[in-house]
């Protein structure tokens, strides 16, 4: 079946602007996250979504980011005010839990490179 | 707080030579571990888990790993390595307590001909 797929694969701002990214899960996966690499790290957790509501945001490192899955499957990671500092891949998981435990799946990524 | 360590930045094998990369965590509950690997451009595919039970699990690509709560190690291994296997590995935690996967720094594996 069709795994995580995020859209843009790449996306190139400048210092300031505004950017969106975006994640559809796999299908009846209701948990969704998303983690943030940098270069030659480990992803580094921003947020969770258990439908519709965020069950913990303690990853965002500050108000510019925001994040929100509306109906419960889609969600949009959002950026105000990019800094260079954003530049990474970002990656979304989406999740099932089964009698033992969570398995969480991992797209593409979205790299982005903030000029 | 939850923290995974992959002591091994870079590792370089020969083509059918054994492997293990080493894991160890820390975490207050009991974890759940996972292995996932990334080849360059790509995203991160699990490899295999552990929840519970028997602690020797097998994954895919024929990689198995071990988990020994004594150590606080869930080093992944695999008995013969092939060139496709040359990619980045990355060890995680998470559990009951926290659902974020925590992940290590990662380990580079390269495979000589």
């Amino acid at each position: 079946g069709a795994g995580v797929s995020q859209t843009p694969s790449n996306k190139v701002t400048e210092k300031g602007k505004y950017v969106e990214l975006r994640c559809d899960p796999i299908s009846g996966h209701t948990a969704l996250y998303w983690y943030r690499q940098s270069l030659g790290q480990g992803p580094e957790f921003l947020i969770y979504f258990q439908g519709t509501g965020a069950a913990d945001d303690s990853g965002l490192p500050n108000d510019r980011f925001f994040a929100v899955r509306p109906e419960g499957s889609v969600s949009t990671l959002k950026i105000q005010r990019t800094e260079r500092g954003d530049s990474a891949v970002y990656l979304c998981a989406s999740s099932r839990t089964d009698r033992v435990g969570e398995t969480q799946y991992f797209g593409p990524g979205t790299r982005l490179l903030v000029l | 707080a939850q923290s995974v360590t992959q002591p091994d930045i870079h590792i370089t094998v020969s083509e059918g030579a054994s492997l293990e990369l080493r894991c160890n965590y820390s975490y207050g509950a009991t974890p759940y571990l996972f292995w996932y690997v990334q080849s360059p451009g790509q995203g991160l595919q699990l490899l295999l888990k552990y929840f519970s039970g028997d602690t020797l699990v097998q994954g895919i690509k024929g990689f198995e790993a071990e988990f020994k709560r004594s150590q606080s190690s869930f080093n992944l291994r695999k008995p013969s390595v092939h060139w496709s296997d040359a990619a980045e590995y990355f060890c995680a935690v998470g559990g009951t307590g926290r659902r974020a996967l925590t992940f290590g720094s990662g380990t580079r594996l390269q495979v000589q001909p």
